[in-house]
């Protein structure tokens, strides 16, 4: 079945730089997109970008300097790299699958996601 | 960028009673008559589940009480009859363009 699964530092301090990974199971990198959200605590949910499955990226344009999602399709991950971090930063971070219909997208599958906590 | 205003921010609704949510959007999400608005589900400690597609199309396994529509700028979720699971919190989402974007958020409570 359709698995995503995200693993990450935990706790980065200030001014640093952060790497999520999203290993995912179930289908093939090459034929699906996936798409990195984050959402800090007790707040709304904010999309970061996505990477589709010929490689090609997509991001957030109020993030974009500070981001880079990339792929290994041949080890099913993909990868979230986000630097100068700030306390504001300090989220839940989820990957989600694409799927489509008729040309509309929509994120079908997410996993638990991982905690970031940006702190000295 | 589109922007999405849920209404209400909250909600308290009678098990066995209907449930609307609305979400208006800054500018039409509509492309090749296909409306590009996603309602998700949220329960706390959990991640989102997708309920709604292309504004009126059930995912996957999700319970026939939950349905949405509408078209251009003005969606609504509704949920009939109330059950106590659906307590949680519920966000639409447009995948018209980059940068998607989500609705604040509305939390529905039993009451």
């Amino acid at each position: 079945q359709v698995q995503l699964k995200e693993s990450g530092p935990g706790l980065v301090a200030p001014s640093q730089s952060l790497s999520i990974t999203c290993t995912v199971s179930g289908f093939s990198l090459t034929g699906y997109g996936v798409n990195w959200v984050r959402q800090p605590p007790g707040k709304g949910l904010e999309w970061l970008g996505m990477i589709w499955g010929d490689g090609t990226t997509d991001y957030n344009s109020a993030l974009k300097s500070r981001l880079s999602i990339s792929k290994d399709n041949s080890k099913s991950q993909v990868f979230l790299k986000m630097n100068t971090l700030q306390t504001d930063d300090t989220a839940r971070y989820y990957c989600a699958r694409v799927d489509y219909y008729y040309g509309s997208s929509f994120f079908d599958y997410w996993g638990q996601g991982t905690t970031l906590t940006v702190s000295s | 960028d589109i922007v999405l205003t849920q209404s209400p921010a909250s909600l308290a609704v009678s098990l066995g009673q209907r449930a609307t949510i609305s979400c208006r959007a800054s500018e039409s999400v509509d492309n090749f008559g296909i409306s590009f608005m996603n309602w998700f589900q949220q329960k706390p400690g959990q991640p989102p589940k997708l309920l709604i597609y292309a504004a009126s199309n059930q995912g996957s396994g999700v319970p026939a009480r939950f349905s949405g529509s509408g078209s251009g700028t003005d969606f609504s979720l509704n949920i009939h009859p109330m059950e106590e699971d659906d307590t949680a919190m519920y966000f639409c989402q447009q995948s018209k363009e980059v940068p998607y974007t989500f609705g604040g958020g509305t939390k529905l409570e039993i009451k």
